[in-house]
């Protein structure tokens, strides 16, 4: 089962850009990388999503490395709504069908 | 934008009560799951449902029982209410498998307290 790892934590200032990586050792094949972020009172909302390479969309981007181990979500410009917790995931197969796997993510903390 | 509404909000009960959640999607999502959220373990999921009628177990099924009546609507049943249950339960839906690149839409959690 491919498992990721994260920084438990991070902060940041306002208007920095932000770089939280992720790393996936064991990620098969077949298997995408997903981010999501959740703030206090609301479910995780998708962020961006990639196989390999380079994704950006008009929220983030993706940096994925050529190995596919590991995975860098940055942020430009972040503000104060950006604080949230940012997880990383790859999908995993169970009884036949796909699944996302939410693991403990990276808190992130904006100042001022 | 997708909309997954959940229902109640918040529910507390007594050990050994009978809580059912709602949760409706107005998306026509093939895809449709119930989450659980606890302090150090993330999301983990109970129970997801690939159409009306159809039933899959997740990572964390024991105490929980599931039905998709229709494509909208996904209900998560505990009919005997223990205090290990008390969480945060999220709803979210999909259009396919999310393996295929698809989003899930989450809905803002249903917090249950069993005292």
């Amino acid at each position: 089962l491919a498992k990721t790892t994260q920084p438990p934590s991070m902060e940041a200032y306002e208007g920095q850009e932000v770089n939280v990586s992720c790393s996936h050792t064991n990620i098969a094949t077949s298997e995408y990388i997903y981010w999501y972020r959740q703030v206090p009172h609301q479910g995780p909302q998708f962020i961006i999503q990639g196989y390999k390479d380079y994704v950006v969309n008009e929220v983030a981007s993706l940096f994925i490395s050529a190995d596919r181990k590991l995975s860098t979500l940055s942020l430009p410009w972040v503000s104060l709504r950006d604080a949230a917790v940012y997880y990383c995931i790859v999908t995993v197969p169970s009884s036949g069908s796909w699944q996302l796997i939410f693991g403990s993510g990276t808190q992130l903390t904006v100042m001022p | 934008e997708a909309a997954v509404t959940q229902s109640p909000r918040n529910k507390v009960t007594v050990t050994g009560g009978n809580v059912t959640l709602s949760c409706r999607q107005t998306n026509s999502h093939n895809y449709m799951y119930w989450y659980r959220q606890d302090t150090g373990h993330g999301l983990r999921l109970i129970h997801y449902s690939y159409g009306a009628g159809n039933l899959q177990i997740g990572d964390v099924p024991d105490g929980y029982k599931a039905t998709r009546t229709t494509q909208e609507d996904f209900f998560l049943l505990l009919e005997l209410a223990s205090p290990s249950q008390t969480s945060l339960y999220f709803c979210a839906s999909s259009e396919t498998r999310t393996n295929s690149g698809n989003t899930l839409y989450f809905g803002e959690g249903s917090r249950l307290i069993v005292v």
